[in-house]
């Protein structure tokens, strides 16, 4: 069973529209969780850490809910500069870092 | 701000050849990490280490070894390189975490490797 299970897309949206991505992780143990940022062809890069309680950063929300090992991004009002591909990253222990498969997102004008 | 750098950033391989991927960091980093990229399969952890003088084996070890002699190198070796270790790969570091939500991986740009 694979660490992290997340929604494949691809979601196309017209700007300003509010998207959501999935994610799921397999290991009850898992102590950090992140969401990353993929432009086409480029390193990843964080987008936010997600903390139990919720957390947000000007128009990205990101859920965590521990009891059913899942984790959530909202995007409100999309922007053009928003189209990438985003990556849900579950810390487990030993420090290791894994990632889902991706989900892209492009936003249409 | 050199932060992680990877070289080379494209090579091509005849099957059976070896080569071998430098990480650099210059951020003081504990961990580092070797990860590949294909289309579809997301980033999956090859090898990673936690300290100088230590590594240890992630999702998809077989057809690597790495090695980590300076804290701030981790080198990625292909033995004998096959087709199906055509890919991108990715090294990354970070620190050691003091507080949950602490451990933020920073990538190098990636070293894009054909193995014809």
């Amino acid at each position: 069973r694979k660490e992290v299970e997340q929604d494949p897309g691809p979601f196309n949206v017209p700007e300003g529209a509010t998207v959501a991505f999935n994610c799921t992780y397999s290991n009850s143990a898992s102590q950090s969780f992140f969401w990353y940022r993929q432009d086409c062809r480029k390193e990843p890069k964080l987008l936010m850490s997600v903390y139990s309680s919720g957390n947000e950063d000007g128009r990205f929300t990101a859920q965590l809910n521990r009891a059913s090992q899942y984790i959530s991004l909202l995007i409100r009002d999309s922007k053009l500069s928003d189209s990438a591909t985003y990556l849900c990253v579950v810390n487990i222990p030993g420090n290791q870092f894994y990632f889902g498969t991706g989900t892209s997102l492009t936003v249409i004008p | 701000n050199a932060g992680v750098t990877q070289t080379p950033k494209f090579r091509v391989l005849k099957t059976g050849q070896s080569m071998t991927l430098l990480c650099a960091q210059d951020m003081n980093h504990e961990y580092m990490y070797w990860y590949r990229q294909d289309p579809g399969m997301g980033l999956r952890l090859i090898h990673y280490s936690v300290g100088e003088g230590t590594t240890a084996k992630g999702e998809v070890p077989d057809g690597y070894n790495v090695s980590r002699l300076k804290k701030q190198n981790f080198l990625l070796g292909l033995e004998s390189a096959a087709p199906s270790q055509t890919s991108v790969y990715f090294c990354a570091s970070t620190e050691r975490a003091t507080y949950s939500g602490a451990n933020v991986l920073t990538f190098g740009a990636g070293s894009r490797l054909t193995v014809l």
